[in-house]
């Protein structure tokens, strides 16, 4: 069964740092593209990050300089490393895969982690 | 960044209607959007990509659109059945910088 699993979230206070893991099973992780997407209570949808089969990795300037994504494709593992964090980055963090070129689509969802930041 | 804009935020209507959901982006994305439904407590879910492309597994009365120009899009559910009821949210991968619409909420009458 091809399936995401997010770890990792928990309480943190502001300017301190997190780091959440996503295990992915029953596909050839390292050939995907990978996503952190993240959903403020109540609010919709942001795209986090990035990271490339390749390694490359994209972020939007929410988050530019103080998160960073990477992956271990050895033990089939996601990560996003969060510094600096803020009370707006208390969300619900989801790993997804996306199928890339040419069709494109986030197609395998995880759960869900919650991260809270608070002092 | 691309900006992806819905409408309506919220669309109510009835069990067997034809209900259209929009989203235009900023800038030309030729064919690189998708949509997602979203339940509550659940993560999303893929339902059309590549513009109307139907994912494998939903049902057939959900379709999309394009205007042409890159820029105007639709989701249509045919025939509105009770489960249909969720938040619906376009996306565009047309850049590395992803993007998402603010979401429709559909409520059943």
């Amino acid at each position: 069964e091809v399936q995401l699993v997010e770890s990792g979230g928990g309480l943190v206070q502001p300017g301190g740092s997190l780091r959440l893991s996503c295990a992915a099973s029953g596909f050839t992780f390292s050939t995907y593209d990978m996503h952190w997407v993240r959903q403020r209570i109540g609010k919709g949808l942001e795209w986090v990050s990035a990271i490339g089969a390749a390694g490359d990795t994209y972020y939007p300037v929410s988050v530019k300089g103080r998160f960073t994504i990477s992956r271990e494709n050895a033990k089939n593992s996601l990560f996003l490393e969060m510094n600096n964090v803020r009370v707006g980055d208390t969300a619900v963090y989801y790993c997804a895969r996306d199928r890339g070129y040419p069709i494109g689509g986030l197609d395998v969802w995880g759960q869900g982690t919650t991260v809270t930041v608070s002092s | 960044d691309i900006q992806m804009t819905q409408s309506p935020s919220t669309l109510s209507a009835s069990v067997g209607d034809r209900v259209t959901i929009t989203c235009r982006a900023s800038q030309s994305i030729t064919a690189w959007l998708a949509w997602y439904q979203q339940k509550p407590g659940k993560a999303p879910k893929l339902l059309i990509y590549k513009v109307s492309a139907l994912e494998s597994g939903v049902p057939s009365r959900f379709s999309g659109s394009g205007s042409g120009s890159g820029t105007e899009f639709t989701l249509t559910i045919s025939s509105l059945q009770p489960d249909d009821s969720a938040i619906y949210y376009c996306q565009q991968y047309s850049t590395h910088l992803y993007t998402f619409g603010q979401g429709t909420k559909l409520e059943i009458k």
